[in-house]
């Protein structure tokens, strides 16, 4: 079992449509939680980060934590075409922090 | 600001040949990655540096991967000989000095294909 869960993907969406992109994980030490998002031929840019349990809004994106479950989220309202890439969750321990455990990314289309 | 700067942008050779690829950290971070992503493994880690020197390279795959950070601006990863099996998209990515969560800002990657 991978220390970290993503769904591949590709989710398909109509634009204008609340996308839910989610993430699981088995190690219970992981305080750091990161979305990046990666557009095609292009490195991953940092999309939104989290440190332990919660929730944070950033404009249209919102990151939800849920540590009791090992489960983190990204909803994206009043999704855009732009919005279409592929995004990976990662996170972190505290004393290893630049030690990133990946999620294998979920390919998200927006479709006009 | 330009962003980390990753060359040759692709490469494509032949099996046996040395690879090397490039990259310019963003001025003032102190912390250098390289990874490599492919379809079937993701983005895996290969080498950790900070200040220049090499803390963690436990990724490095085999001894074939060498990679440098000569000074604080430039970094390499070379690959000695290459193998069909080394084809992937390197990336490169810098993160300042902070304390908590680490922002690894990403390169362009280099695309390379070794046939």
């Amino acid at each position: 079992q991978k220390e970290v869960e993503q769904d591949p993907g590709p989710l398909s969406v109509p634009e204008g449509a609340i996308v839910s992109l989610n993430c699981t994980y088995s190690n219970s030490a992981f305080q750091y939680f990161m979305w990046y998002r990666q557009y095609s031929r292009k490195g991953p840019e940092l999309l939104m980060y989290t440190y332990s349990s919660g929730n944070k809004e950033d404009g249209r994106f919102t990151a939800q934590v849920d540590k009791s479950s090992k489960y983190i989220s990204l909803f994206i309202r009043d999704s855009q075409p732009s919005d279409s890439a592929t995004y990976l969750c990662a996170m972190s321990e505290p004393d290893s922090n630049y030690q990133l455990i990946w999620g294998a990314g979920t390919k998200l289309i927006i479709k006009p | 600001d330009a962003g980390v700067i990753q060359s040759p942008r692709h490469e494509v050779t032949e099996m046996g040949q040395e690879v090397t690829l490039r990259c310019k950290p963003i001025s003032g971070h102190n912390s250098l990655f390289w990874y490599r992503q492919t379809m079937m493994r993701g983005l895996e880690l290969l080498i950790y540096f900070n200040n220049n020197v090499p803390i963690d390279d436990s990724g490095m795959p085999e001894d074939r991967f060498s990679a440098k950070m000569p000074n604080a601006s430039f970094s390499t990863l070379k690959i000695q000989p290459s193998e069909p099996r080394d084809s992937a998209v390197y990336f490169c990515a810098s993160s300042p000095r902070t304390s908590g969560v680490t922002k690894q800002y990403f390169g362009p990657g280099t695309r390379l294909t070794v046939t």
